[in-house]
């Protein structure tokens, strides 16, 4: 059973471009939680998706960010628009349902860079 | 709001000795759980340990034991025997139970040292 994947690990963007995140969670998992962790700082919650819907997605900053967890495929995190601010790393989560982040794994995060 | 506080941004051990790291954290309700999260430098996520908070025991995983304080709002980590794969950074994380959303501190740089 595979664990929670995300590519790219790394992503490098110039200002301006479209940075696209790709979650697949566990096998069986059906909620899906994405943070960001900022240099120097401890994950910071943006969203949590269920197929097909976003539950809460209070963390997000209102503007340039999006996110989705198509019926079928990966849960997608998309930022338009990039700029330097949006620099760290995006880690994506993901549980079986009704136990919530009792029993959560991470995946490897997505580091992306803005230049 | 929930906030958790790790006083510790840095710490060293000698290998095969103990070490504790700090965590407190604020909240009014009664129902949660608290983490410990290790990020070695591959940047992985891994939990660590798990308290809840309606139990008195402390969690136990082999090395890793917690001193869970509910009064006191505190949630140590202790490494016992420490080894050089223990070298990361160690997160406390907070959730309300029936919430989903994890509040992390701002982490603990451990270095063990051969």
């Amino acid at each position: 059973n595979a664990g929670v994947m995300q590519n790219p690990r790394h992503l490098v963007r110039r200002r301006g471009q479209e940075a696209r995140l790709r979650c697949s969670p566990m096998k069986g998992h059906s909620h899906v939680y994405w943070y960001r962790q900022l240099p120097e700082e401890g994950l910071k919650f943006m969203v949590y998706l269920q197929k097909e819907n976003i539950i809460d997605e209070s963390g997000m900053p209102k503007e340039r960010f999006s996110a989705e967890f198509p019926k079928e495929g990966p849960s997608i995190l998309r930022i338009q628009q990039v700029v330097r601010g949006d620099s760290a790393a995006y880690f994506c989560a993901s549980s079986p349902p009704r136990q919530g982040h009792t029993e959560a794994f991470f995946g490897q995060g997505t580091r992306l860079t803005v230049v | 709001a929930q906030t958790v506080t790790q006083s510790q941004p840095e710490m060293s051990v000698q290998e095969a000795e103990t070490v504790t790291l700090s965590c407190t954290y604020d909240t009014s309700e009664s129902n949660y759980y608290l983490f410990w999260y290790k990020q070695p430098p591959s940047r992985q996520m891994i939990l660590v340990i798990r308290q809840e908070a309606y139990k008195q025991q402390n969690a136990t995983e082999n090395r890793f034991s917690v001193n869970f304080q509910k009064a006191a709002k505190s949630f140590s980590l202790k490494i016992s025997d420490s080894q050089l794969g223990d070298t990361a950074m160690y997160f406390c994380a907070f959730i309300l139970y029936g919430s989903y959303q994890l509040t992390f501190g701002k982490g603990t740089k451990l270095s063990v040292i051969p």
